[in-house]
Parts: structure tokens; sequence; C-alpha cells
């Protein structure tokens, strides 16, 4: 079993519409909570970041972590064809970064 | 932000020949660098773990005398593939931590894409 489970995707969804990814993991230990926006054929970028429970918003894109259900979310709104892309979910305990197998988006105009 | 530049985006070599990748820290000091692997529509692949003035930790079954990593520096560590083959064609992504804001997390250089002919 993988330390971060990912649904690869793709999810296709209409420009404007709220576009939902989700992860799961299975360590309790992890305390740091990434999202990771990949264009094709582009290193990684990093959108949002969490530590231990809670949400945060930045913008358009919202993160949620729930560590009591091992469960880590990334909704964005308003979504643009600019933001077809993979999205990394990817979780760190002491220094070992975890990383889903990523979800591909794809926002049709 | 952080940045991490990475160099070069593409390379085009022959079989046989090496090929050496730099990953640099450009506005931070980076005592870890970690190198990794993907593969088309696949998640990253980590190799190995570059430590600035020791060796580095490779992941199981990612041989050590193929892929040669140095981390001379607190801002620069390379990836050399040895005597490449068809084989070790694949998208190569250097990342760094930059803990300096409290956060723990991970900034990922653009690639480079290797191509063995």
């Amino acid at each position: 079993q993988k330390e971060v489970e990912q649904d690869p995707g793709p999810l296709s969804v209409p420009e404007g519409a709220i576009v939902s990814l989700n992860c799961t993991y299975s360590n309790s230990a992890f305390q740091y909570f990434m999202w990771y926006r990949q264009y094709s054929r582009k290193g990684p970028e990093l959108l949002m970041y969490t530590y231990s429970s809670g949400n945060k918003e930045d913008g358009r894109f919202t993160a949620q972590v729930d560590k009591s259900s091992k469960y880590i979310s990334l909704f964005i709104r308003d979504s643009q064809p600019s933001d077809s892309a993979t999205y990394l979910c990817a979780t760190d305990s002491w220094g070992k970064f975890q990383f889903g197998a990523g979800t591909q988006v794809v926002v049709t105009p | 932000g952080a940045v991490v530049s990475q160099h070069p985006s593409w390379v085009i070599c022959k079989s046989g020949t090496s090929v050496k990748i730099e990953c640099r820290s450009l506005d931070f000091q980076a005592t870890t660098m970690f190198w990794y692997r993907q593969f088309p529509k696949q998640s990253l692949m980590l190799m190995a773990t570059s430590n600035e003035g020791s060796k580095a930790t490779y992941e199981q079954g990612v041989e050590k005398d193929k892929f040669l990593i140095n981390h001379a520096s607190l801002t620069l560590s390379t990836l050399t593939v040895t005597s490449a083959h068809p084989e070790d064609s694949s998208f190569y992504i250097c990342s760094a931590r930059e803990g300096a804001s409290g956060a723990n997390v991970l900034t990922f250089g653009a690639g480079s894409r290797l191509t063995v002919l």
C-alpha cells in the first residue's frame, strides 16, 4: 500500500466549475501537507502547504487537512483553462517526502 | 520565494556517453537536495537524497555507480548519468528544501529531459 493515495484521473470539468481534488495517507506522523501543480514537461510548482489540520485559502485555491481521517483536499473555484495540469499532493514527516500519483485536471472552455 | 534552477532543460546524447545535470538553489542554501525521475503520466520517483559535503543516499534499486551525485556546495548539486543508454531516457527533476521560513516544503527545478539515442 502506498503511503499517499491519489486518483490519477483524468478529471474533466467545464470552465467556471469547482475542481475538487483529494488524497488519503496512511501515516499519522505526517505533519506538513502540500499541493503542487505540474504542467506538461515542467517541474512541479508549489501551490499551497498546510501544517497539521485545518483549512487554508489563497485566492481561488482552498486546501483542507483532516488528520482524524487522514484526508487532504484541494478545491479550485472558478476554474480556468489555464488550471489544466496535473496536481500532486505531498506529505512530509521528518524530511521524508511522500507524493501522490497526481491527478490530471482538464478544464474545458 | 525560493527558486531552484536546473540545467540543461533538455539534452540529447548518444548511447554510452555521460550527461551532467546541474541543480542550483538561487536564493537560499540547501544542505539537502533531492533527485527525482518521472516517466510519462507517472508520479515522481525519488532516486536519491543529496547531502552537502557527504555521500548521497540512494533509494533501493537505484544504481549509485550509474547515477553519480555530487553536492559540493550549499547551492549546487549535480547528477551525472554515466554511460547512458536508451532506457535512461526520462525526465529528471531536482528539488531542495527551503526551511528558512519555518515551512518544510520542497521547491522543484524545471526538470531536465534526457533522450539517449
